[in-house]
Formats: structure tokens, sequence, C-alpha cells
């Protein structure tokens, strides 16, 4: 199984701050790397999808990056709504696999 | 718009079976691969199994490979889950969720139903 690392697995920003947050596949994922952002007790949304295409009605502020192992997403000037959970998702192969999230929290 | 409705959840005592449905409506279902995924409290995301569009095709997680099955009725356009001997391991938040073609990532989310594993 192919296993999906974030980093951080914390982070504390303030509003405006550029962050960039990491996601790393324990062997070769192409592009099969997908965003999500998820608030308490909501539904994940994805951001996203194939590493750097934005999901429709997602705030260009958000961009992807990364192939083969090495992925990021970027928030270019956090805003207030940005702060959550972040999960990274990798598709290339069953079983898919889920990084464990990063926590973006207001400093 | 798409919609994606589960049911079914509840406390269930250790060793019992469940099943779980996601109705799907405001896109052609029969075309569409669809996933569960769940989310035990306060942890992260975990991806459960997956079914294509047909179902002639399914896949597990391993932690889960033997216990769960997953179908489908494209008729009735919902999509099932059953759950054998139940664990305490297994409480979680439920969600269905479609997959998109090509780069298969899961576009669209269910708002979840809760199962809880106690007796």
């Amino acid at each position: 199984d192919i296993q999906m690392t974030q980093s951080p697995s914390s982070l504390s920003a303030s509003v405006g701050d550029r962050v960039t947050l990491t996601c790393r596949a324990s062997q070769s994922i192409t592009t099969y790397l997908n965003w999500y952002q998820q608030k308490p007790g909501k539904t994940p949304k994805l951001l996203i999808y194939a590493a750097s295409s934005l999901q429709s009605g997602v705030p260009s502020r958000f961009s992807g990056g990364g192939s083969g192992t090495d992925f990021t997403l970027t928030i270019s000037s956090l805003q207030p709504d940005d702060f959550a959970t972040y999960f990274c998702l990798q598709s290339y192969s069953y079983p898919y696999t889920f990084g464990q999230g990063t926590k973006l929290e207001i400093k | 718009q798409v919609q994606l409705v589960e049911s079914g959840g509840g406390v269930v005592q250790p060793g019992r079976s469940l099943t779980l449905s996601c109705a799907a409506s405001g896109f052609t279902f029969s075309t569409y691969d669809i996933h569960w995924v769940r989310q035990a409290p306060g942890k992260g995301l975990e991806w459960v199994a997956v079914i294509s569009y047909e179902g002639s095709q399914k896949y597990y997680a391993d932690s889960v490979k033997g216990r769960f099955t997953i179908s489908r009725d494209n008729s009735k356009n919902t999509l099932y889950l059953q759950i054998h001997r139940l664990r305490p391991e297994d409480t979680a938040v439920y969600y269905c969720a479609r997959g998109q073609a090509g780069y298969e990532y899961l576009d669209y989310w269910g708002q979840g139903t809760l199962v809880t594993v106690s007796s």
C-alpha cells in the first residue's frame, strides 16, 4: 500500500500569511494527488485534484504543485475561513490512502 | 445538484452487523464509481471501499477486507455498505463520495452517518 505523510501535523499562522503544506508519497503516484479541506463537524471539501488543478468554485489563493512523490498545497494569503484541517489523498492505486492531516490554526 | 445522502448508522453492539445506504441524486449514478470513506471521532480520514459504476469491480482497505461488503443498485440510485462482526474500532462517521473519472478523485461527498459500536 502507498503511505502518505503530511507535514507539518499542525501549523500556526496569521491572516495574510503565505503557507505551504506538504504531502509525501512512499512511491511515485505521478500526479494522482488531491487536497481536501475539512472544518469541524463538516464534510471534506475538494480543493485541488490531479496535483495542481483547482476545483471549480475554490478561491485562486489555493494552489497545488508537485509530481512523483512530493506535493505541496499553498495558500497565498490566509483568510479567516481557511483555518481548518487539510488532507491529501492519493488516487493512483487501490487501496487509496489519505495523509494524516495538517491542522492550520490561527496564531 | 449532486446529492449523496447516507443513512443506516446508529449504536450497535460488537459482533453484530449493519447495512449503510447512500442515496444519490442530481447525476447519472450508473456512470460513476462510488466510494466509502470513514472518520473515527477526532481522527483523520480513512478510505474504506469502492465499487465500479456497473458493480463488477470492488476494492477494500486491508483493515476491512473480509468483513465489509460494498454493493449498489443502479435502478434505485443507491449504494450500500454491509458491515459484519462490528468492532469498537469501526466507530466512525461513514461518508459516501463520488469518484470522478480520469484522475478518480472524490468530488462530491455526503454528510455522513455515524456508526457507534458499543455494548
